[in-house]
């Protein structure tokens, strides 16, 4: 079975400094990994995904996360974070084969961006 | 494009009441899933259907849950009874394949006092 571990619970950062949320994975087989973005009493955003292809890729907001089979990695990263980034963000994978559609989640890294 | 929309947002009810939950996905998509979301959890599956083929109830207590998709469209998500550990969030989801990406609705928070 796929499981997702969200390294940092809550990261704090200063607006326009650089951000990193890191996400590892556990599967026996390929994946399909997603970020998503959860505003306060709100439902989940797609951030970006992961399907195939170039391992880097960029989603909306200016987040940018990469995909590293060797290490089962899928961090996200933003350049420079705005106050309006402040938000829960899940780290979620799809395993291939007979799992297709059950997404597992991490159980997610709260940003905060000080002013 | 309209969204995933579910409603009520809001519910709060006596242990042992039943509730509802609905939830209607965007259109043309065939798979719809439930999700509960635990506070400071992550979002755990429930069901998912396949048109109005239930394909995957594996994680949803049958004992007091039970869900519907009538036509393939609508779905409809039930607690009976309920009890206080049902408090949380309820998440619809919506994809035109189980392949494709999950798009989410805002959620039913239901508080059980």
């Amino acid at each position: 079975a796929q499981s997702v571990t969200q390294l940092d619970s809550q990261v704090p950062v200063f607006e326009e400094a650089p951000v990193e949320l890191r996400c590892n994975y556990s599967s026996s087989v390929s994946v399909y990994l997603f970020w998503y973005v959860q505003y306060p009493n709100q439902g989940l955003q797609l951030l970006l995904k992961y399907l195939s292809g170039s391992t880097l890729v960029k989603g909306i907001n200016g987040f940018e996360a990469e995909f590293n089979k060797s290490q089962t990695s899928f961090h996200l990263r933003k350049p420079s974070v705005h106050i309006s980034d402040t938000a829960e963000y899940f780290c979620a994978v799809i395993q291939w084969g007979t799992s297709y559609g059950k997404l597992t989640f991490g159980q997610g890294t709260i940003l905060t961006v000080h002013p | 494009e309209a969204g995933v929309v579910q409603s009520p947002r809001y519910k709060i009810i006596e242990k042992k009441q039943p509730v509802a939950f609905w939830c209607n996905p965007i259109s043309g998509h065939n798979t719809l899933y439930w999700y509960l979301q635990n506070l400071g959890q992550g979002p755990e599956l429930l069901i998912r259907y396949e048109n109005e083929e239930a394909v995957d109830d594996s994680q949803l207590p049958k004992d007091r849950f039970s869900a519907e998709r009538l036509k393939g469209v609508d779905s409809t998500l039930k607690i009976q009874p309920a009890e206080l550990g049902d408090s949380a969030v309820y998440l619809c989801a919506s994809s035109p394949t189980r392949q494709s990406p999950q798009y989410f609705g805002p959620g039913t928070r239901l508080t059980v006092l």
